[in-house]
């Protein structure tokens, strides 16, 4: 078990351009998440992953952000035409996906600072 | 809608202190509560986490945490702290996976940074 992984850990872009990240959960768990976290705040939830359905979005996933998980174990995450209040640590984090069951701990990747120039 | 507060943002321990963060939630049904602790730069690693049964649960690195469900805490207890303790932590709730609920989302505190003197 290698735990979640993700990439970049950094990235660096100019206003207006377009930037992808990458999430690799813990093999064989179902559920995926997007968090953002800014300076000084708490990790804020975007959006999950049951396998590949995207069943829930924050109010937070404007427009110009989308979440892919096509064959429901990596997932993406991309941001259009970024502006500087998007720069923040982008967190990536999975569970087991048990119905009914205890085991619904997420388990956190270590996060992609976005700085958006 | 649920919330976290954490009311203190900045605490500072001697080593060998006792040590408790607090963390008051809200939340309309029964809550599923976890303590996260993240390091500079670095994600969240799970401490513990409470969804039913014992109100007084153990972590990892020593950490315990006691739910009550009356005051809408879960405090996070020490008895002795550690200079590698230093670090951001968390307090999260989120709906039980028995609740039906249907979301998964986790609702976070915004932290309460702990720093360690030698």
């Amino acid at each position: 078990d290698t735990g979640v992984s993700q990439n970049p850990r950094h990235k660096i872009t100019k206003r207006g351009q377009n930037v992808t990240f990458r999430c690799d959960p813990i093999s064989e768990h179902n559920r995926l998440y997007w968090y953002r976290q800014t300076l000084g705040q708490g990790p804020e939830f975007l959006t999950y992953f049951q396998n590949e359905a995207q069943l829930e979005k924050s109010r937070l996933l404007s427009d110009r952000f989308s979440a892919e998980r096509p064959k429901g174990s990596f997932s993406t995450l991309e941001i259009q035409r970024t502006e500087q209040g998007d720069s923040a640590m982008y967190l990536c984090a999975s569970s087991p996906g048990l119905a009914g069951g205890p085991g619904e701990t997420q388990y956190f990747g270590p996060g992609t600072r976005l700085l958006v120039l | 809608a649920q919330s976290v507060t954490q009311p203190d943002i900045h605490i500072t321990v001697s080593e060998g202190a006792s040590l408790e963060l607090r963390c008051n939630y809200s939340y309309g049904a029964t809550p599923y509560l976890f303590w996260y602790v993240q390091s500079p730069g670095q994600g969240l690693q799970l401490l513990l986490k409470y969804f039913s049964g014992d109100t007084l649960v153990q972590g990892i690195k020593g950490f315990e945490a006691e739910f009550k469900r009356s005051q809408s805490s879960f405090n996070l207890r020490k008895p002795s702290v550690h200079w590698s303790d230093a670090a951001e932590y968390f307090c999260a709730v989120g709906p039980s996976p028995y609740s039906g609920a249907g979301s998964y989302q986790l609702t976070f505190g915004k932290g309460t940074k702990l720093s360690v003197i030698p």
